[in-house]
């Protein structure tokens, strides 16, 4: 079964520092990853996937993640926190039994304090 | 392209009510995702529509569930009875069947059962 840990549910950075946002996943197949950002009371919007190739995936906004197989891991970066970067960003994994439902974390909320 | 719409954007009842959802996916799009997101967690699988085919459901998509997508455009999701365990946000995503495999999200439904 697959499955996906976001370490820290809350984290807060100042405006111009560096983001870091942690996912580690479970997955007896090679995984198809995404990070998705919901702002309050608005669905998710999609900011960036690894299927194949590169392991390094630019998103939208200036964010981008890597795909680091050995360690499982898909963190999510950004180098410079802008105030509008403050929102829940949710890391998940396909399913890829067919149907690709996905599979997410419980979230990982961002503040961004001036 | 329009986005994934949904409707209700917020719906408010009474439990043992019955109420009803509905998404409507992008143009094209043959696959149709239901998940349920409650507060301070990821969203959860709910259920899955190919075309007009519900080909998979949730341990989670009790007997009070039902979902439907007729004509393989758009879909209804019915709770009957509610309860107030079933207070959440509703989400519904689609896509397209080929190796991208993006869901495209819709705003939601968010249901408060009294």
């Amino acid at each position: 079964a697959q499955s996906v840990t976001q370490l820290g549910s809350h984290v807060s950075v100042s405006e111009g520092a560096l983001v870091l946002l942690r996912c580690n996943y479970s997955s007896s197949v090679p995984p198809y990853l995404f990070w998705y950002v919901q702002y309050p009371n608005q669905g998710l919007q999609l900011l960036l996937k690894y299927t194949t190739g590169a392991t390094l995936v630019k998103g939208i906004n200036g964010f981008e993640a890597e795909f680091k197989k050995s360690e499982t891991s898909f963190h999510l970066t950004k180098p410079s926190a802008h105030m509008s970067d403050a929102a829940e960003y949710f890391c998940a994994v396909s399913d890829q039994g067919g149907y690709n439902k996905l599979i997410f974390g419980a979230g990982t909320r961002l503040a961004v304090h001036p | 392209d329009t986005g994934v719409s949904q409707d209700p954007r917020h719906k408010i009842t009474k439990r043992g009510q019955n109420v009803t959802f509905r998404c409507d996916p992008i143009s094209e799009h043959n696959r149709l995702y239901w998940y349920r997101q409650t507060l301070g967690q990821g969203p959860e699988f709910l259920t899955y529509f190919q075309n007009e085919a519900q080909l998979e459901k949730s341990r989670l998509l009790s007997d009070r569930f039902s979902a439907e997508r007729p004509k393989g455009s758009f879909s209804t999701l019915e709770i009957q009875r509610t309860e107030q365990g079933d207070s959440a946000m509703y989400l519904c995503a689609s896509s397209t069947g080929d190796s991208l495999r993006t869901q495209y999200f819709g705003p939601g439904t968010r249901l408060t059962v009294l």
